[in-house]
């Protein structure tokens, strides 16, 4: 298994201005991802994050509005720019090892935008 | 417990009971399948897998079914206990890697 934390775990912004997530996983990682989870529902992917490429991001989702970053195999960031009310949500990570699909999450990081 | 069906969003079982949570999934080229266990501010935490080539697989007062011809997995909690009060997620995967997640259900232990 994996031990994620990220950082920070909660946040009130204001609209217009960006946030960046960090994600720290306790040993060296194959893939790392970055989910959203709106308050009562599901999780929906928003990229993958592999160390040393550009990360794959999803259907609805653009690296200008989430830039991630992945500099090595223990670390990622995941940055929400020019944040408005509907980017409210939480925002998770998660490691894969190994050439398998089981992911461990990391907390997540409940993100308020006014 | 029950068996309740496909996509309900929640579950009320006694304590000590048998809880069963459905989930049918999308893709039938998923060749593996994963439940999550959520409380409340936390993240999702793995429970148990399974993968295609397999029926049913056993832990710790948790089995978990696949039917590959109709697409459903469930998730059987066996002498369900006040912790497991939860939202469940099952979650289907394919190819490079990534999972998709179900809508999951939401248990309630009743004391």
């Amino acid at each position: 298994s994996a031990v994620i934390s990220q950082k920070p775990s909660r946040d009130i912004c204001q609209r217009g201005t960006s946030l960046t997530i960090q994600c720290q996983v306790d040993s060296q990682v194959t893939m790392m991802f970055w989910y959203r989870q709106q308050p009562g529902q599901s999780l929906t992917l928003i990229a993958t994050a592999n160390q040393g490429s550009e990360a794959t991001y999803e259907s609805g989702f653009v690296i200008d509005k989430f830039p991630i970053s992945r500099p090595n195999l223990t670390f990622s960031t995941l940055t929400v720019s020019n944040m408005s009310p509907e980017d409210s949500s939480i925002y998770l990570c998660s490691a894969g090892k190994g050439g398998g699909y089981e992911q461990y999450f990391g907390p997540g990081t409940r993100l308020t935008v006014t | 417990g029950e068996s309740v069906g496909l996509h309900l969003p929640t579950l009320s079982v006694q304590e000590g009971d048998n809880s069963i949570i459905n989930c049918a999934y999308s893709n039938s080229a998923s060749d593996y399948f994963i439940w999550y266990k959520q409380e409340s501010g936390k993240g999702p935490q793995f429970i148990i897998d399974i993968r295609s080539n397999m029926d049913k697989r056993q832990g710790q007062r948790v089995t978990v079914l696949l039917n590959k011809t109709v697409k459903h997995l469930s998730l059987q909690i066996a002498a369900t206990q006040p912790g497991d009060s939860a939202v469940y997620f099952c979650a289907e995967g394919w190819g490079a890697q990534k999972l998709v997640f179900g809508q999951g259900t939401r248990l309630t232990i009743n004391p």
